[in-house]
Parts: C-alpha cells; structure tokens; sequence
C-alpha cells in the first residue's frame, strides 16, 4: 500500500465549475500536507501547504485535511483552462516529500 | 532569480551505457534532492544532500545509481549500466533548509532503449 494514495483520473469539467481532488493517506504521523500542480514536461510547483487539520484558502484555491479520517482535499473554484495539469498530493517525512500519483485535470472551455 | 536548472533535458542512451545528470540548484540554497517519476507516477525521492553531504540515499533502486555533490553547489546522478526500467523523469529540487519548500527544476527525461 503507498502512504499517499490518489485517484489518477483523468478528470475532464467545464470552464467555471468547481472543481475536487481528493488524496488518503495511511501514515498517522504525518503532519504536513501539500498539494503540487505539474504542467506538462515542466517540473511539480507548490500551490498549497497545510499543517495538521483544518482549511487553508488562497484565492480560487481551497486545501482541506481531516486527520481523523486521512483525508485530503483540494477545491478549485471557477475553474479555468489554465487550470488544466496534473495535481499531486502530497505529505512530508524528514528530508522526503512523498507523493501521490497525481490526478489529470482538464478545464473545457 | 534563477530557479533550478537541468541539464540535458532529454537523455536517450542505449541499455548496458552509463549516463550523468546534472543539477543546478537555486543559488545559496543548502540542501539538494533527487526524485524519479515513472510515466503516470508521482515523483519519488531517490537521495538528498545537505551541502555536500549526501545525508539520505535510501530512494536509490540499486547500486547502479550514485549521486554526488562534491562542492555543495552542483550535483550529478549518475546510472551506470542502464536499463530499460530506468527510463523516467529524473527530478531535482533544491531549499534553503532542509523542511523549507523545496523548488523543482524541470527533470530531466530519461529514455533507455
């Protein structure tokens, strides 16, 4: 079982409509939580960082972690076609970030 | 400023050859991490260094695979003898301190034949 688990998608909404990714996780003491956006053939850049439970809000973006549950959330709201990548959850241990396997995003104009 | 840089950006080699890739970090930034990403994956760590002390290598798959950074600045992956499951993106990323954000330059895309 990998520690951070991530549904790969692809998923596929229109312009404007709100827009949920969703990890688990399975290491309880994990305490930080990430989510990176990759576009293609470019490198994962941070977008959010949480620490323990609760909501973090940065514009259009919104990072949502239940540690009861091992749950992880992104929310993305009026979606837009430059949205379009791929989105990768993720935790961190010492020196190692460990990431789910990501999740293809598309926004249809 | 400058972000992480990766050189070359594609890599074909031929199964058995040897290949060296090599990392510019973010200047000033002390600590330097290697990650591969298989096709459709999430990035995997491989090795991390703080200056030129390889602190961590417990991602490298095998024996083949050897990482230095002899400076502090600068850092090469190496993979000798390679072989077909090695095709991947090899990723470098680089902090100021060792749990600070880590910048991730744009990999470099290993295929062996």
């Amino acid at each position: 079982q990998k520690e951070v688990e991530q549904d790969p998608g692809p998923l596929s909404v229109p312009e404007g409509a709100i827009v949920s990714l969703n990890c688990t996780y399975s290491n309880s003491a994990f305490q930080y939580f990430m989510w990176y956006r990759q576009y293609s053939r470019k490198g994962p850049e941070l977008l959010m960082y949480t620490y323990s439970s609760g909501n973090k809000e940065d514009g259009r973006f919104t990072a949502q972690v239940d540690k009861s549950s091992k749950y992880i959330s992104l929310f993305i709201r009026d979606s837009q076609p430059s949205d379009s990548a791929t989105y990768l959850c993720a935790s961190q241990r010492a020196s190692k970030i460990i990431f789910g396997s990501g999740t293809r995003l598309s926004i249809r104009p | 400023g400058a972000g992480v840089s990766q050189s070359p950006r594609y890599k074909v080699a031929k199964r058995g050859q040897d290949v060296a890739l090599r990392c510019d970090p973010i200047s000033g930034h002390v600590s330097l991490f290697w990650y591969q990403q298989a096709l459709g994956q999430g990035p995997e760590f491989l090795t991390y260094f703080q200056n030129e002390a390889q602190l961590d290598k417990s991602g490298l798959p095998s024996d083949r695979f050897f990482a230095e950074r002899p400076e502090g600045s600068v850092s090469t992956l190496k993979i000798q003898r390679t072989q077909q499951e090695d095709s991947a993106v090899y990723l470098c990323a680089s902090s100021s301190r060792t749990e600070e954000t880590q910048y991730f330059g744009p990999g470099t895309r290993l295929l062996v034949l």
